[in-house]
Protein backbone atom coordinates (compact mmCIF):
# COMPACT_ATOMS: atom_id res chain seq x y z
CA UNK A 1 0.00 0.00 0.00
CA UNK A 2 1.24 3.36 -0.70
CA UNK A 3 1.52 6.11 2.16
CA UNK A 4 2.97 9.68 2.37
CA UNK A 5 4.19 11.31 5.59
CA UNK A 6 4.66 15.01 6.58
CA UNK A 7 5.66 14.69 10.00
CA UNK A 8 5.54 18.49 10.44
CA UNK A 9 2.11 19.60 10.43
CA UNK A 10 3.19 23.55 10.90
CA UNK A 11 6.57 25.50 10.58
CA UNK A 12 7.54 29.32 10.97
CA UNK A 13 10.41 30.92 9.61
CA UNK A 14 11.41 34.30 9.22
CA UNK A 15 11.88 35.69 5.64
CA UNK A 16 15.38 35.14 4.09
CA UNK A 17 15.67 32.21 6.14
CA UNK A 18 16.35 28.39 4.51
CA UNK A 19 13.51 26.19 5.64
CA UNK A 20 13.03 22.12 4.42
CA UNK A 21 9.97 20.37 4.28
CA UNK A 22 10.42 16.91 5.23
CA UNK A 23 8.47 13.75 3.21
CA UNK A 24 8.63 10.11 3.75
CA UNK A 25 6.83 7.49 2.09
CA UNK A 26 6.20 3.89 1.95
CA UNK A 27 5.34 1.87 -1.75
CA UNK A 28 6.37 -1.39 -2.78
CA UNK A 29 6.54 -0.56 -6.21
CA UNK A 30 10.05 -0.03 -7.27
CA UNK A 31 8.80 2.12 -9.97
CA UNK A 32 6.89 4.93 -8.64
CA UNK A 33 6.77 8.55 -8.68
CA UNK A 34 6.59 11.88 -5.99
CA UNK A 35 5.38 14.93 -6.31
CA UNK A 36 5.32 18.30 -4.37
CA UNK A 37 2.37 20.58 -4.98
CA UNK A 38 1.87 24.02 -3.32
CA UNK A 39 -1.60 25.07 -1.89
CA UNK A 40 -1.68 29.24 -1.56
CA UNK A 41 -4.24 30.79 0.58
CA UNK A 42 -6.33 30.73 -2.98
CA UNK A 43 -6.94 27.27 -2.86
CA UNK A 44 -5.50 25.89 -5.98
CA UNK A 45 -2.82 23.50 -6.11
CA UNK A 46 -0.20 23.97 -8.37
CA UNK A 47 2.44 21.62 -9.22
CA UNK A 48 6.22 22.00 -8.18
CA UNK A 49 7.91 18.73 -8.95
CA UNK A 50 7.58 15.20 -10.39
CA UNK A 51 10.57 12.77 -9.86
CA UNK A 52 10.49 8.94 -10.77
CA UNK A 53 11.89 6.55 -8.72
CA UNK A 54 15.10 5.68 -10.64
CA UNK A 55 16.53 8.97 -10.80
CA UNK A 56 17.63 9.87 -7.63
CA UNK A 57 20.03 12.97 -8.79
CA UNK A 58 19.09 16.22 -6.77
CA UNK A 59 17.04 19.13 -8.69
CA UNK A 60 17.25 23.15 -8.11
CA UNK A 61 15.36 25.38 -9.48
CA UNK A 62 15.95 28.83 -8.63
CA UNK A 63 15.83 29.16 -4.67
CA UNK A 64 13.47 25.59 -4.75
CA UNK A 65 15.25 22.63 -4.25
CA UNK A 66 14.39 19.06 -3.83
CA UNK A 67 16.69 15.88 -2.17
CA UNK A 68 15.24 12.38 -3.00
CA UNK A 69 17.12 9.62 -1.29
CA UNK A 70 15.65 5.81 -2.06
CA UNK A 71 17.88 4.34 0.73
CA UNK A 72 15.41 6.84 3.72
CA UNK A 73 12.73 6.67 1.42
CA UNK A 74 12.53 10.79 1.50
CA UNK A 75 11.86 13.44 -0.60
CA UNK A 76 12.70 16.87 1.06
CA UNK A 77 11.88 19.76 -0.10
CA UNK A 78 13.90 22.89 0.58
CA UNK A 79 13.69 26.53 -0.14
CA UNK A 80 16.68 28.89 0.20
CA UNK A 81 16.01 32.30 1.17
CA UNK A 82 12.24 32.30 1.83
CA UNK A 83 10.37 34.92 1.19
CA UNK A 84 6.26 35.63 2.46
CA UNK A 85 4.95 34.60 -0.88
CA UNK A 86 6.59 31.03 -0.13
CA UNK A 87 3.45 30.84 2.78
CA UNK A 88 1.48 28.11 1.69
CA UNK A 89 0.59 24.82 2.47
CA UNK A 90 2.78 22.16 0.89
CA UNK A 91 2.05 18.97 0.47
CA UNK A 92 4.15 15.40 -0.99
CA UNK A 93 2.23 12.77 -3.16
CA UNK A 94 3.09 9.54 -4.63
CA UNK A 95 2.25 7.58 -7.62
CA UNK A 96 2.48 4.02 -7.90
CA UNK A 97 3.58 2.43 -11.29
CA UNK A 98 1.48 -0.61 -11.15
CA UNK A 99 -1.24 2.40 -10.43
CA UNK A 100 -0.32 5.12 -11.96
CA UNK A 101 -3.45 6.99 -12.29
CA UNK A 102 -3.72 6.95 -8.69
CA UNK A 103 -1.88 9.99 -6.45
CA UNK A 104 -2.01 9.73 -3.01
CA UNK A 105 -1.44 12.88 -0.68
CA UNK A 106 0.53 13.20 2.45
CA UNK A 107 -1.49 16.01 5.19
CA UNK A 108 0.81 18.74 3.91
CA UNK A 109 2.75 21.07 5.47
CA UNK A 110 1.77 24.94 6.18
CA UNK A 111 4.68 27.14 6.02
CA UNK A 112 4.62 30.56 7.45
CA UNK A 113 7.28 33.07 6.24
CA UNK A 114 7.04 35.71 8.88
CA UNK A 115 8.11 39.09 7.74
CA UNK B 1 -6.52 30.52 -19.35
CA UNK B 2 -7.61 28.02 -17.14
CA UNK B 3 -6.98 24.70 -17.98
CA UNK B 4 -9.40 22.51 -15.48
CA UNK B 5 -12.52 24.84 -14.41
CA UNK B 6 -14.92 24.17 -11.88
CA UNK B 7 -18.32 25.55 -11.49
CA UNK B 8 -19.43 27.10 -8.93
CA UNK B 9 -16.77 28.03 -7.49
CA UNK B 10 -19.23 28.01 -3.70
CA UNK B 11 -21.87 26.01 -3.61
CA UNK B 12 -24.73 26.09 -0.59
CA UNK B 13 -26.91 23.50 -0.18
CA UNK B 14 -29.20 22.29 2.22
CA UNK B 15 -29.15 19.25 4.66
CA UNK B 16 -30.43 16.07 2.62
CA UNK B 17 -30.65 17.79 -1.11
CA UNK B 18 -28.81 16.97 -3.79
CA UNK B 19 -26.23 18.72 -5.15
CA UNK B 20 -23.73 18.13 -7.96
CA UNK B 21 -20.43 20.05 -8.96
CA UNK B 22 -18.86 20.47 -12.81
CA UNK B 23 -15.32 20.22 -13.63
CA UNK B 24 -14.25 20.73 -17.56
CA UNK B 25 -11.11 20.56 -18.87
CA UNK B 26 -9.49 22.06 -21.76
CA UNK B 27 -6.04 19.70 -21.64
CA UNK B 28 -7.26 16.33 -23.51
CA UNK B 29 -6.40 14.48 -20.59
CA UNK B 30 -7.59 10.79 -20.43
CA UNK B 31 -8.24 10.73 -16.31
CA UNK B 32 -9.88 13.13 -14.70
CA UNK B 33 -10.41 12.97 -10.83
CA UNK B 34 -11.92 14.17 -7.88
CA UNK B 35 -10.46 14.96 -4.42
CA UNK B 36 -12.17 16.02 -1.41
CA UNK B 37 -10.35 18.44 0.82
CA UNK B 38 -11.66 19.34 4.57
CA UNK B 39 -10.17 22.20 6.38
CA UNK B 40 -6.54 22.10 7.24
CA UNK B 41 -6.25 18.28 5.87
CA UNK B 42 -4.71 16.82 2.72
CA UNK B 43 -6.85 16.46 -0.78
CA UNK B 44 -8.78 12.64 0.28
CA UNK B 45 -9.18 11.02 -3.77
CA UNK B 46 -13.07 10.23 -4.23
CA UNK B 47 -12.58 8.05 -7.26
CA UNK B 48 -11.33 9.04 -10.63
CA UNK B 49 -11.97 8.38 -14.23
CA UNK B 50 -8.97 6.17 -16.80
CA UNK B 51 -10.92 7.15 -19.65
CA UNK B 52 -14.51 6.22 -19.28
CA UNK B 53 -13.34 3.31 -16.30
CA UNK B 54 -14.64 4.78 -13.04
CA UNK B 55 -12.73 4.13 -10.46
CA UNK B 56 -14.09 4.33 -7.03
CA UNK B 57 -12.20 4.36 -3.61
CA UNK B 58 -12.87 1.67 -1.22
CA UNK B 59 -13.84 4.08 1.60
CA UNK B 60 -15.54 6.58 -0.80
CA UNK B 61 -19.51 7.00 0.81
CA UNK B 62 -22.26 5.58 -1.68
CA UNK B 63 -23.69 9.12 -1.13
CA UNK B 64 -20.89 10.12 -3.88
CA UNK B 65 -21.66 9.55 -7.18
CA UNK B 66 -20.13 10.63 -10.70
CA UNK B 67 -20.50 11.22 -14.66
CA UNK B 68 -18.35 11.27 -16.44
CA UNK B 69 -20.30 12.14 -20.25
CA UNK B 70 -17.39 12.97 -22.68
CA UNK B 71 -13.79 13.63 -21.90
CA UNK B 72 -13.89 17.51 -21.24
CA UNK B 73 -16.64 16.81 -18.46
CA UNK B 74 -17.03 15.28 -15.38
CA UNK B 75 -18.97 15.50 -12.39
CA UNK B 76 -19.83 14.84 -8.58
CA UNK B 77 -23.45 14.11 -7.78
CA UNK B 78 -23.67 13.82 -4.06
CA UNK B 79 -27.31 12.49 -3.44
CA UNK B 80 -28.21 13.38 0.00
CA UNK B 81 -25.65 15.67 1.51
CA UNK B 82 -24.64 15.60 5.31
CA UNK B 83 -23.06 18.33 7.19
CA UNK B 84 -19.76 16.25 7.15
CA UNK B 85 -19.81 16.73 3.55
CA UNK B 86 -18.73 20.27 3.92
CA UNK B 87 -15.36 20.71 2.03
CA UNK B 88 -13.61 21.76 -0.71
CA UNK B 89 -13.51 19.49 -4.10
CA UNK B 90 -11.02 19.58 -5.64
CA UNK B 91 -11.19 18.18 -9.78
CA UNK B 92 -8.01 17.11 -11.47
CA UNK B 93 -7.05 15.93 -14.69
CA UNK B 94 -3.77 13.92 -15.62
CA UNK B 95 -2.18 12.50 -18.60
CA UNK B 96 -1.65 9.37 -18.16
CA UNK B 97 0.18 6.76 -20.53
CA UNK B 98 0.37 3.76 -18.90
CA UNK B 99 3.89 3.97 -17.96
CA UNK B 100 3.84 7.34 -15.95
CA UNK B 101 1.71 9.75 -14.39
CA UNK B 102 2.96 13.28 -15.95
CA UNK B 103 1.26 15.25 -13.10
CA UNK B 104 -1.81 16.75 -11.83
CA UNK B 105 -3.77 19.92 -12.77
CA UNK B 106 -6.06 21.45 -10.38
CA UNK B 107 -9.01 23.33 -11.07
CA UNK B 108 -9.50 26.06 -8.18
CA UNK B 109 -12.07 23.78 -6.38
CA UNK B 110 -15.49 24.20 -5.15
CA UNK B 111 -16.09 25.26 -1.99
CA UNK B 112 -19.47 23.64 -0.54
CA UNK B 113 -21.52 24.40 2.53
CA UNK B 114 -24.66 22.52 3.94
CA UNK B 115 -27.13 24.52 5.49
Amino acid sequence: AQKVTQAQTEISVVEKEDVTLDCVYETRDTTYYLFWYKQPPSGELVFLIRRNSFDEQNEISGRYSWNFQKSTSSFNFTITASQVVDSAVYFCALSEANRDDKIIFGKGTRLHILP
Amino acid sequence: DAMVIQNPRYQVTQFGKPVTLSCSQTLNHNVMYWYQQKSSQAPKLLFHYYDKDFNNEADTPDNFQSRRPNTSFCFLDIRSPGLGDAAMYLCATSRVTGLTNEKLFFGSGTQLSVL
